[in-house]
């Protein structure tokens, strides 16, 4: 079975310019998640989608951040303009079942790693 | 902000040495516990889930162990190898398992 499939892998741009990033979560998971995580950090929440509907949007910096996941299947996450602090690897991960999941182990892509330059 | 610690940030041991690390999360509105095991290059994968209060998990030569009540778990690995070498990170679920708050994990090197 195919895992969490993310593009581009890596992501080099100069500030203002806008980037998106794609994930394919593993077939049958109704749950997914996009993360960012900084250097030295842990993953911290961006957004979270149960099928299509965006439930857990209270950390996604609203004012150039977008996401979508139309079909309830792939998502997108986009940018627009980068900044320099946004540097940083953006993780998707996705889980079975819905209502938060919280008991259910997630799968993670390998991430993007962006770079603003 | 919730605060999800894990010490120590790093940790380098010798083959065949027994080590562990700890997660420390708030002790009220628990709702579950992960650990994962992330790999230079590659995806986090996930270790154990761990819901109740004494909760032991064992995965081969690792283990976890989950207080719920002074809020802490704790993850063992026995005998460990060069290929442990990773970050493993906890998070926390927080309430009805809506909110998952992460660790910065605990970077493992072992030395061959």
């Amino acid at each position: 079975e195919a895992g969490v499939v993310q593009s581009p892998r890596y992501k080099i741009i100069e500030k203002k310019q806008p980037v998106a990033f794609w994930c394919n979560p593993i077939s049958g998971h109704n749950t997914l998640y996009w993360y960012l995580q900084n250097l030295g950090q842990g993953p911290e929440l961006l957004i979270r989608y149960e099928n299509e509907e965006a439930v857990d949007d209270s950390q996604l910096p609203k004012d150039r951040f977008s996401a979508e996941r139309l079909k309830g299947v792939d998502s997108t996450l986009k940018i627009q303009p980068a900044e320099l602090g946004d540097s940083a690897v953006y993780l998707c991960a996705s889980s079975l079942g819905l209502g938060g999941g919280g008991h259910n182990e997630q799968f993670f892509g390998p991430g993007t790693r962006l770079t603003v330059l | 902000i919730l605060n999800v610690e894990q010490s120590p940030q790093s940790l380098h041991v010798q083959e065949g040495d027994s080590t562990n690390f700890t997660c420390s999360f708030p002790s009220s509105n628990f709702y579950a516990l992960h650990w994962y095991r992330w790999e230079t290059a590659k995806s986090p994968e996930a270790l154990f889930v761990m819901t109740l209060n004494g909760d032991e998990k064992k995965k081969g030569r690792i283990s976890a162990t989950l207080n719920t009540k002074e809020g802490y778990s704790y993850l063992y690995i026995k005998g460990s190898q060069p290929e442990d070498s990773a970050t493993y990170l906890c998070a926390f679920i927080k309430g009805v398992g809506n909110q998952f708050y992460f660790g910065t994990g605990t970077s493992l090197t072992v030395i061959p």
